[in-house]
């Protein structure tokens, strides 16, 4: 069945870049998303790629997609505090409806 | 903005009780869904509705169960509340934009069964 699997923690120092990483297993996935969860707080869209494409940029994210290998990354430049969240790649299955599968969300701690 | 709003944000029910969740979103979306989110297994989908009175089983349906009588409130039901249903509960209703569809979460509902 579909997968996808991240790392549960990221520590960065404040003004380092982060990359958080994600690989899937659908590959007939035609999106794949990123999502952050800040405490106590439901998801944000972040940011999308599709599936044909291999970067995405929007502002300090960087989204990169190796289809051969389904691994999905994002790097967030200029880390901030603000950036301390849960980060959840999710891939859109083919098909309708819209199913997202989720990962188990990437913890990101930004210190001093 | 988009909005999609819970019922409650903090909820404590007994073991056996009926526990009703309910979600609103108002940008007229055709999709609802319903996810419980636990630490280390992400989100997993529960049930979803792709429109008024029509529902799909995610991959937990067990011990759920939804309604969707208006476009813009789809609830979960939870017939007999059990101690391994405690868990933070998240809704989202999604549109398609460019040929992405975007989900669209409320703040969630943290549920404790006792």
């Amino acid at each position: 069945g579909e997968d996808v699997e991240q790392s549960l923690f990221l520590s960065v120092r404040e003004g380092d870049s982060s990359v958080i990483n994600c690989t899937y297993t659908d590959s007939s996935s035609t999106y794949l998303y990123w999502y952050k969860q800040e405490p106590g707080a439901g998801l944000q869209l972040l940011t999308y790629i599709f599936s044909n494409m291999d970067m995405k940029q929007d502002q300090r994210l960087t989204v990169l997609l190796n289809k051969k290998d389904k691994h999905l990354s994002l790097r967030i430049a200029d880390t901030q505090t603000g950036d301390s969240a849960i980060y959840f790649c999710a891939e859109g299955l083919s098909g309708g409806y819209n199913k997202l599968i989720f990962g188990a969300g990437t913890r990101l701690a930004v210190h001093p | 903005d988009v909005k999609v709003t819970q019922s409650s944000r903090y909820l404590v029910k007994r073991t056996g009780e009926k526990v009703f969740l309910e979600c609103v979103q108002d940008m007229d979306h055709e999709n609802m869904f319903w996810y419980r989110q636990d630490p280390g297994l992400g989100l997993r989908l529960i049930y979803f509705s792709y429109d008024v009175k029509m529902k799909e089983k995610g991959d937990i349906p067990e011990g759920y169960s939804v309604s969707r009588e208006k476009k813009e409130r789809f609830s979960l039901i939870l017939e007999s509340a059990s101690t391994n249903q405690t868990s933070m509960y998240l809704c989202a209703s999604s549109s398609i934009t460019q040929g992405a569809y975007e989900q669209y979460f409320g703040p969630g509902t943290r549920l404790t069964v006792t």
